[in-house]
């Protein structure tokens, strides 16, 4: 059984289009993250929500909005999509917001072209 | 604010050769340290973590890593690598507190492992 899974895996889109990626996890974690992770590797941390409260948002442009419908649940909504929202982005989840491993998803590899 | 630095992006090595990725951090007050690895295509899985005591941390794969307070290093390392090693591998650092805080992770180091 998948700990965290994402949908889609990947995600090709024109720009301008608005997109969603779904993450959800069975771990019955409270924490729930999304993060980027650009074209060097680089990882960066979006949003957190704990007990579907957000509690990390990072600089993220207007147009990324996270919504968590219950704890299980982390979607993220990408509004007029941008040639440099390509990467792959990850969601992750932990027992809580003190809780210091962080299990992955496999990733969702957008491309917008 | 913490930070964490990797300073090599590739290292590259011989099949059954030891291997030491390097990392460095910079924090104010106590930290939390963690080596993550991503296989190709896959998300990130935890090696291993130092919270408090001993500051030899084992972990799976045979990874090893010490903490260095003086030295703000926390270096991974493995004595014999084998060719299912190769893949990136992060750093992390976290400041523990009883509010919220994120993980911090280093730019990676691809660990390209020669047959």
């Amino acid at each position: 059984d998948t700990a965290v899974s994402q949908t889609p895996k990947y995600l090709v889109t024109q720009m301008g289009n608005d997109k969603s990626i779904k993450c959800e996890q069975n771990l019955g974690h409270d924490t729930m993250y999304w993060y980027k992770q650009d074209s060097k590797k680089f990882l960066k941390i979006m949003f957190s929500y704990n007990n579907k409260e957000l509690i990390i948002n990072e600089t993220v442009p207007n147009r990324f909005s996270p919504k968590s419908p219950d704890k299980a649940h982390l979607n993220l909504h990408i509004n007029s999509l941008e040639l440099g929202d390509s990467a792959v982005y990850f969601c992750a989840s932990s027992q809580d917001a003190v809780e210091n491993e962080q299990f992955f998803g496999p990733g969702t590899r957008l491309t917008v072209l | 604010a913490q930070s964490v630095t990797q300073l090599d992006s590739q290292v590259p090595v011989f099949e059954e050769a030891p291997v030491e990725l390097r990392c460095n951090y910079s924090s104010s007050v106590s930290v939390y340290l963690f080596w993550y690895v991503q296989y190709p295509n896959q998300g990130l899985q935890l090696l291993l973590k130092y919270l408090s005591g001993s500051t030899l941390v084992k972990g799976i794969n045979g990874f090893e890593a010490e903490f260095n307070k003086s030295q703000t290093s926390f270096h991974l390392r493995k004595p014999s690598v084998h060719i299912s090693d190769t893949a990136e591998y992060f750093c992390a650092v976290k400041v523990p507190s009883g509010g919220y805080q994120k993980v911090t992770f280093g730019t990676g180091t691809k660990l390209q492992v020669i047959p």
